[in-house]
């Protein structure tokens, strides 16, 4: 699976918008970016996925880079219950076991 | 209702015993997966489970014996309890065509 490079933390105002980003040059051409995140003490929730396209759901969107070497998970309007470890991994789509390999990721704060 | 839930959500033992986690999950996923995360919070896939039949197993001690009755339940039963098992210990499910995993609240596992 191709390795992904996050900062360890960022802060962001409540009301703004947070900008995660990932770095992932390695990515290959049948690997999707997932994003995930864990609010303390409770297990990982799924957030958004994207191949090449940029996606929107109702948590968040995904900008992915022309050349996929990275993407910015956006969370529109960042509150207080945003604050967690926000996960970016790469994984290729396949009718084997999904393994998803969890990185260190990035501790957004979100403040008033 | 309780979409993966985990039994029993704490866990204060003895070094040597033996003990067992439970998982159930009511979406109807095929796929189901335990992960460990330990103190330094890394995420670390353990095994994963298609159809009560075991298609992920990373190197994890023999100690550990995972157990899938049906395809709604994956238990983990471990032996001989050592400090280094101390954790929280994620349970998972998801369609095996998608990589958007549901996670459990955790079970806590502390060996004295």
């Amino acid at each position: 699976d191709a390795k992904t490079t996050q900062p360890t933390s960022m802060d962001c105002a409540e009301g703004r918008a947070a900008n995660l980003p990932c770095n992932h040059s390695t990515i290959s051409g049948n690997e999707y970016v997932y994003w995930y995140r864990q609010i303390h003490s409770q297990g990982p929730q799924y957030i958004i996925h994207g191949l090449k396209n940029n996606e929107t759901n109702e948590m968040a969107s995904l900008i992915i880079t022309e050349d996929r070497k990275s993407s910015t998970l956006i969370l529109p309007h960042a509150t207080l219950r945003d604050t967690a470890v926000y996960y970016c991994i790469v994984r290729v789509f396949t009718g084997g076991g999904n393994k998803l390999t969890f990185g260190t990721g990035t501790q957004l704060k979100v403040e008033l | 209702d309780t979409a993966v839930s985990q039994t029993p959500k704490y866990l204060v033992t003895q070094m040597g015993n033996d003990k067992s986690i439970k998982c159930e999950q009511n979406l109807g996923h095929d796929t189901m997966y335990w992960y460990k995360q330990d103190s330094k919070k890394f995420l670390k896939i353990m095994f994963s489970y298609n159809n009560k039949e075991l298609i992920i197993n990373e190197t994890v001690p023999n100690r550990f014996s995972p157990k899938s009755p049906d395809k709604a339940h994956l238990n983990l039963h471990i032996n001989s309890l050592e400090l280094g098992d101390s954790a929280v210990y994620f349970c998972a499910s998801t369609q095996r065509t998608t990589g958007e995993l549901f996670f459990g609240e955790g079970s806590r596992l502390t060996v004295l």
